[in-house]
């Protein structure tokens, strides 16, 4: 199986605030990667795919880059409505795997 | 706009079999794959398999021997079938929908936890 490792785990921050989450994985998974936003009792959100294309309907605050092993999330200036848990998904291998999740909390 | 929900028994005994359904509206089962991933309680999400509109199935290795997943056409439906459950099987369950072409999930359900407890 593909190894993830997602850093932060957690992470507090201010409104208005730059924010990057990364995700390594253990082996290389060209860019077959997109990252997802998770609220509580809610369906999974998918934000970025293909590594950094954003999906059509989400704030172009967010963006991803990446290829290969290593991969980032970035929201240029956070709102509100992003805190919220983020996690990455490699769909290149299976068993699909993802990263353990970043929660983003109100500093 | 594509909607999945699932639905199925929040508690099921250790040993038993735990059975749920996934519901799809706005939209045809047909030309997708369709996938069931879980997240015990305070953990990370996990994999359990997926099926293709024309039947083809692939599981998780870790989960296989026990693992059914299978289509109803005429309901729009997946489902989800796991035997001999143990504590371990605690968790929110979700379908979620891709398309071909190696993409990834595009539409996910919201959920359903499923307790393991006699």
């Amino acid at each position: 199986d593909i190894r993830m490792t997602q850093s932060p785990s957690s992470l507090s921050a201010s409104v208005g605030d730059r924010v990057t989450i990364t995700c390594r994985t253990s082996q290389d998974i060209r860019n077959d990667l997109a990252w997802y936003q998770q609220e509580p009792g809610k369906a999974p959100k998918r934000l970025m795919y293909a590594a950094s294309s954003l999906q059509s309907g989400v704030p172009s605050r967010f963006s991803g880059s990446g290829s290969g092993t290593e991969f980032t999330l970035t929201i240029s200036s956070l709102q509100p409505e992003d805190f919220a848990t983020y996690f990455c998904l490699q769909h290149n291998n299976y068993p699909h795997t993802f990263g353990q999740g970043t929660k983003l909390e109100i500093k | 706009q594509v909607q999945l929900q699932e639905s199925g028994p929040g508690l099921v005994k250790p040993s038993e079999t735990l059975s749920l359904s996934c519901t799809v509206s706005g939209g045809s089962i047909s030309s997708y794959y369709w996938s069931w991933i879980r997240q015990p309680p305070g953990k990370g999400l996990e994999w359990i398999g997926y099926i293709y509109y024309n039947g083809l199935s692939n599981y998780n290795p870790s989960l296989k021997s026990r693992v059914t997943i299978s289509l109803d056409t005429s309901r729009n439906q997946i489902s989800l079938r796991l035997t001999s459950v143990t504590a371990a099987d605690t968790a929110v369950y979700y379908c979620a929908r891709r398309s071909s072409g190696g993409t990834s999930y595009s539409h996910w359900g919201q959920g359903t936890l499923v307790t393991v407890s006699s």
